[in-house]
């Protein structure tokens, strides 16, 4: 079974400049994220998508972040414009169901590197 | 608010010796917990997790983890470190609508 894929794997970019990424779930997952990892931390969550549809974006900076799945099944994150700030590791994962006691086990991607100089 | 802390950002052991990972968690309600680990460029895998039941849990790569509600702790440990142990390690509680809510890591490093 394919896993999670993401690209680009690395990215560098200058500041107020525009840059997305992409990211394709492991077959019939109905439920995507996007993580955030900063160096020396944990993921964070940025966005969660049930199908097509926005389950949770509390934490995402949408003066300047975006996202969308618009038929449920691929992905991409924007940023736009990038601050020094947004450098990070971008972890797609994907689950079959958001439902506890459901197989919920979310599976990850390679992640993408993201440097803003 | 659920949160994860881990003790300790990096710990290091020598081979052969007892892993010892600590985490605590915070949550109002019967918490899921797991623990991933992340090897260099590369995203997380899961070890093991903590749903229901049986408070000792086992993993792969010999790992387990013990919950322990009284003192809302999930300690990864494993009896025998080996070298292709040395990665980073995460604890997570599951948050409502399913996202992990992750503690910020330790770095396991493994002596010859």
């Amino acid at each position: 079974e394919a896993g999670v894929a993401q690209s680009p794997r690395y990215k560098i970019i200058e500041k107020r400049q525009s840059v997305a990424f992409w990211c394709n779930p492991i077959s019939g997952h109905a439920t995507l994220y996007w993580y955030q990892q900063i160096l020396g931390q944990g993921p964070k969550l940025l966005i969660q998508f049930q199908n097509n549809g926005v389950v949770d974006d509390s934490q995402l900076p949408k003066d300047r972040f975006s996202a969308e799945r618009l038929k449920g099944v691929d992905s991409t994150l924007k940023i736009q414009p990038a601050k020094l700030e947004d450098s990070a590791v971008y972890l797609c994962a994907s689950s079959e169901s958001l439902l506890a006691g459901k197989n919920n086990e979310q599976f990850f991607g390679p992640g993408t590197r993201l440097t803003v100089l | 608010a659920q949160s994860v802390t881990q003790l300790g950002s990096h710990v290091s052991v020598s081979e052969g010796a007892l892993v010892l990972l600590r985490c605590n968690y915070s949550s109002s309600v019967p918490p899921y917990l797991f623990w991933y680990v992340q090897y260099p460029n590369q995203g997380l895998q899961l070890l093991l997790k903590y749903t229901t039941g049986a408070t000792l849990v086992k993993g792969i790569n010999g790992f387990e983890a013990e919950f322990k509600k009284s003192e809302t702790s999930f300690h990864l440990t494993k009896p025998s470190a080996h070298m292709s142990d040395a990665a980073e390690y995460f604890c997570a509680s599951r948050g409502v609508g399913g996202k992990l809510i992750f503690g910020q890591g330790t770095e396991l490093s493994v002596k010859p």
